[in-house]
């Protein structure tokens, strides 16, 4: 199963207003990371929280991080047309054979409508 | 410009058919992975590389292959494809082996169709 799942899997807002994602996992990890997909094209990073932060901001975006209950909230805040993507969260794994591997959620759909 | 390159964007071939998708990057990052997406099941790893020559498995390696001989390349290659590869595949790379604080660049993506 996905280390990270989004909820919800679809999100219709307008122009304007704000839109809230939460992303849950299921490790320990030592980042959070989220990304944006516009329609089938490569992902793009959008920020990273660390496991020692609670919540940072970039722009209009606003993520909060509770290591507690293993999730994560991506929020957009007077969201635009050209906001709509998928949008997924990221996690960091150690395998014991080394090095590192990230694991995506099956992401959250914004339809943001002018 | 950095970027991550793949090729080709768009590749339909028939089932066995040896292929190869290339990436290359020119941010001189030590980890590069493979990723395939499909519908409803978000991003699954396939492969990645720490650095030359060091390769490991992801959550879906059956049916591929990589080579990581050169730092900016790491081609992906189905041997014998089946139409259950038929997928949407990205490449990425990041700047550190301990990559716990670096996000990853991903390429456009190649739309494979396997008939």
């Amino acid at each position: 199963s996905q280390q990270g799942e989004e909820d919800p899997q679809a999100l219709s807002i307008q122009e304007g207003e704000n839109a809230t994602m939460n992303c849950s996992y299921k490790t320990s990890i030592n980042n959070l990371q989220w990304y944006r997909q516009n329609s089938g094209r490569g992902l793009v990073h959008l920020i990273l929280i660390r496991s020692n932060e609670r919540e940072k901001h970039s722009g209009r975006l606003r993520v909060t991080l509770d290591t507690s209950k293993k999730s994560s909230s991506l929020l957009i805040t007077a969201s635009r047309a050209a906001d709509t993507a998928s949008y997924f969260c990221a996690t960091l794994l150690t395998p014991n054979t080394g090095g590192f591997k990230t694991i995506f959620g099956a992401g959250t759909r914004l339809f943001v409508k002018a | 410009e950095a970027q991550v390159t793949q090729n080709p964007r768009y590749l339909i071939t028939v089932t066995g058919k040896k292929l190869t998708v290339t990436c290359s990057q020119n941010m001189n990052h030590e980890y590069m992975s493979w990723y395939r997406q499909d519908p409803g099941l978000g991003l699954r790893q396939i492969y990645y590389s720490m650095n030359v020559e060091v390769t490991d498995k992801g959550d879906v390696p059956e049916g591929y292959k990589v080579s990581r001989k050169e730092k900016r390349n790491f081609p992906l290659i189905l041997e014998s494809p089946s139409p259950n590869q038929t997928s949407l595949y990205f490449c990425a790379s990041s700047s550190r082996t301990d990559a716990t604080n670096e996000k990853l660049f991903f390429g456009s993506g190649t739309q494979l169709s396997v008939l």
